[in-house]
């Protein structure tokens, strides 16, 4: 496609739930990114794909948040056991190389977790 | 803690004036720092690199970087309705992830 796709667009969860958010790069662009954003705050950095491999996953806060990259072009951030505080903007970007001569963000997924 | 500091404002400036965003960050291993815009309920839209000390200049944006004194800015000349926003700054790590200033939210009054 022509951007960065991600869906659903908005999710409401129970807390305790199980959610996946999907993302689908710009076709061609070998890495990728996945982002957070809160109410009033700048993106946070959560995880980078370079091909099929997580290069970079540190900012993932705890082993509820994993991701995956099965052929090097759609993604899928999966939260287990959500709780209220994983309500955010979840923000995908992706570009051409490894390193951000621009990253191109999605629209992004709206979680709220009730 | 590798942070990136924005005043997050408001800053209001009137139509046709010079707006002034300025930006701080900890990590002197960034090398390539950005600018991003966002409109309430959008996604951040980059209008802006720089990764060499100096000014660099496209359209109506300035981006300015100092290494040695760790800043960065961003002069909109000719300020529109249309610049009203939150603007992110963000410096690019190691690891090649972003960090985000909070951003500050621009109002370009009429």
């Amino acid at each position: 496609g022509a951007g960065v796709s991600q869906t659903p667009s908005n999710k409401v969860t129970e807390k305790g739930k199980y959610v996946e958010l999907r993302c689908d790069p710009i076709s061609g662009h070998t890495a990728l990114y996945w982002y957070r954003q809160s109410l009033g705050q700048g993106p946070e950095f959560l995880i980078y794909f370079q091909g099929t491999g997580a290069a970079d996953d540190s900012g993932l806060p705890n082993d509820r948040f994993f991701a995956v990259r099965p052929e090097g072009s759609v993604s899928t951030l999966k939260i287990q056991r959500t709780e209220r505080g994983d309500s955010a903007v979840y923000l995908c970007a992706s570009s051409s190389g490894p390193g951000s001569y621009g990253y191109t963000f999605g629209s992004g997924t709206r979680l709220t977790v009730v | 803690q590798k942070e990136v500091e924005q005043n997050s404002g408001p800053l209001s400036v009137p139509e046709g004036a010079i707006a002034s965003l300025n930006c701080t960050y900890s990590d002197r291993v960034s090398q390539s720092f950005f600018w991003y815009r966002q409109y309430s309920g959008k996604s951040p839209e980059l209008i802006m690199s720089i990764y060499s000390n100096g000014d660099k200049e496209d359209g109506r944006f300035t981006a300015q970087l100092n290494k040695a004194s760790q800043y960065v800015s961003l002069l909109i000349r000719d300020s529109q309705p249309s610049d009203s926003a939150t603007y992110l700054c963000a410096a690019e790590g190691s690891a090649r992830q972003l960090t985000f200033g909070s951003g500050t939210q621009l109002t370009v009054l009429p």
